[in-house]
């Protein structure tokens, strides 16, 4: 099956400062998803992006579909930012709306 | 519109024993999606059910086994509890079963098997 990369496994910032953090994925994907799991374990829509870029207040995602990357920035960033962040593909061979989580990303912004 | 809910929120068995997990849907989605997640790794695709029908089911055993009920609510059982079973369940709905859609998740049923 598909295989998911995320980078780095962990980040600690200083309030203020910005991040890039990476997604690399083995197939040809129609389906790709980034979300912020907080403390408690909810999972957070961020962007729906199977390719392109978009941006939503302090946070901007880009994906390059035919390089099998995607990249999530956050700037400015926020004690609140804390948490793990996950990318999740859905690959193009299977029907259906499964998705093939990363690792994540632990994130930690200290004030 | 209401968003995703699942029940219990949290759930201690005995190994052995049987667990029923339940969520319902975001209004107007049809898709249920499953997931485990164990403790420090990404979710773990289980299955998935659309329209009442099971659309597709990861790599887990048969004893995992599931339902969705024409208001597209779903429940999650398990069989036979394992130690390893311990883990957060997370419930997605999306809208359309081939059609890839945005899913969205519920708060999760942490379920603690002794």
């Amino acid at each position: 099956g598909i295989q998911v990369e995320q980078s780095p496994p962990d980040l600690i910032l200083q309030e203020g400062a910005n991040s890039t953090l990476r997604c690399n994925f083995s197939d040809s994907v129609n389906n790709l998803q980034w979300f912020h799991q907080n403390p408690w374990g909810q999972l957070i829509n961020l962007f729906y992006i199977p390719s392109g870029t978009k941006q939503n207040g302090r946070l901007s995602a880009t994906t390059v579909a035919t390089e099998r990357y995607s990249l999530l920035y956050i700037s400015s960033s926020q004690t609140t930012d804390s948490g793990v962040y996950f990318c999740a593909v859905g690959p193009r061979e299977t029907s259906g709306s499964r998705l093939t989580f990363g690792e994540g990303t632990q994130l930690t912004v200290n004030p | 519109e209401t968003g995703v809910t699942q029940s219990p929120t949290h759930l201690i068995k005995t190994r052995g024993q049987q667990v029923t997990l339940r969520c319902s849907s975001q209004s107007g989605h049809n898709t249920v999606s499953w997931y485990q997640q164990a403790l420090g790794q990404g979710p773990q695709f289980i299955f998935q059910y659309y329209r009442e029908e099971e659309n597709g089911r990861g790599n887990f055993p048969p004893r995992f086994s599931g339902l969705q009920f024409p208001n597209y609510s779903s429940e999650l059982n398990v069989n036979a509890l394992e130690l390893d079973d311990s883990a957060l369940y997370l419930c997605a709905s999306s809208l359309g079963g081939v059609q890839l859609q945005t899913q969205y998740f519920g708060p999760g049923t942490r379920l603690l098997v002794l």
